[in-house]
């Protein structure tokens, strides 16, 4: 299993451009989740889902979307890029159900930076 | 509301020495989770250990221990023969239930020295 995949691993937007962040899970894992780690901080969840097709906010949402067509992939979409969302974004994700362990599996996390 | 509070910032030790980082939280529930992780220079979460509040013996993984205190809201880790690759930052989590968000400390920068 190559377990939690993201890309791209580094990337800068200019102000007001637009990206996907791509996050990929080959465990059958239900709950995904993003969370942005800014410098010298913990992390915060952006945006979580519990399975495909449903998602909720999570802390810090605001600038960001997401979707959840498979079960498979949780793409975040950055629509209007702001210096604010420089930060280095990780997925995760967990199997909650009969037998599943509630630990979360961390992606190696994407490091944005908009100028 | 849950929360993590990890108090020392930075730590550092010597090689093979033993270190413990400390851990408190505060929460009304009486059955939750448990986690610390590593983040290293690269930056990925590894997962060190969890700890499930219902169990009373303290999760062991190889070199690292927990001492889980559950009325002092208490979950420190212990990471014995400390080694150069133990150099990384450690975040404590707790989660309340399966469906419930899991809530990060600010961690704390241990520096293991030759």
């Amino acid at each position: 299993n190559a377990g939690v995949t993201q890309t791209p691993k580094f990337r800068i937007l200019k102000i007001g451009q637009s990206m996907t962040l791509q996050c990929t899970q080959d465990m059958n894992h239900n709950y995904m989740y993003w969370y942005r780690q800014d410098p010298g901080m913990g992390l915060k969840l952006i945006y979580y889902s519990v399975g495909a097709g449903i998602t909720d906010k999570g802390e810090v949402p605001n600038g960001y979307n997401v979707s959840r067509s498979t079960t498979e992939d949780f793409p975040l979409r950055l629509e209007l890029a702001a210096p604010s969302q420089t930060s280095v974004y990780f997925c995760a994700s967990s199997y909650a159900g009969q037998g599943g362990s509630e630990t979360q599996y961390f992606g190696p996390g994407t490091r944005l930076l908009v100028l | 509301a849950q929360t993590v509070t990890q108090s020392q910032p930075e730590m550092s030790v010597q090689e093979a020495e033993t270190v413990t980082l400390s851990c408190t939280y505060d929460t009304s529930e009486s059955n939750y989770y448990l986690f610390w992780y590593k983040q290293p220079p690269s930056r990925q979460m590894i997962l060190v250990i969890r700890q499930e509040a219902y169990k009373q013996q303290n999760a062991t993984e190889n070199r690292f221990s927990v001492n889980f205190q559950k009325a002092a809201k208490s979950f420190s880790l212990k990471i014995s023969d400390s080694q150069l690759g133990d150099t990384a930052m450690y975040f404590c989590a707790f989660l309340r239930n399966r469906d419930d968000k899991i809530i990060f400390g600010k961690g704390t920068r241990l520096h293991i020295l030759p």
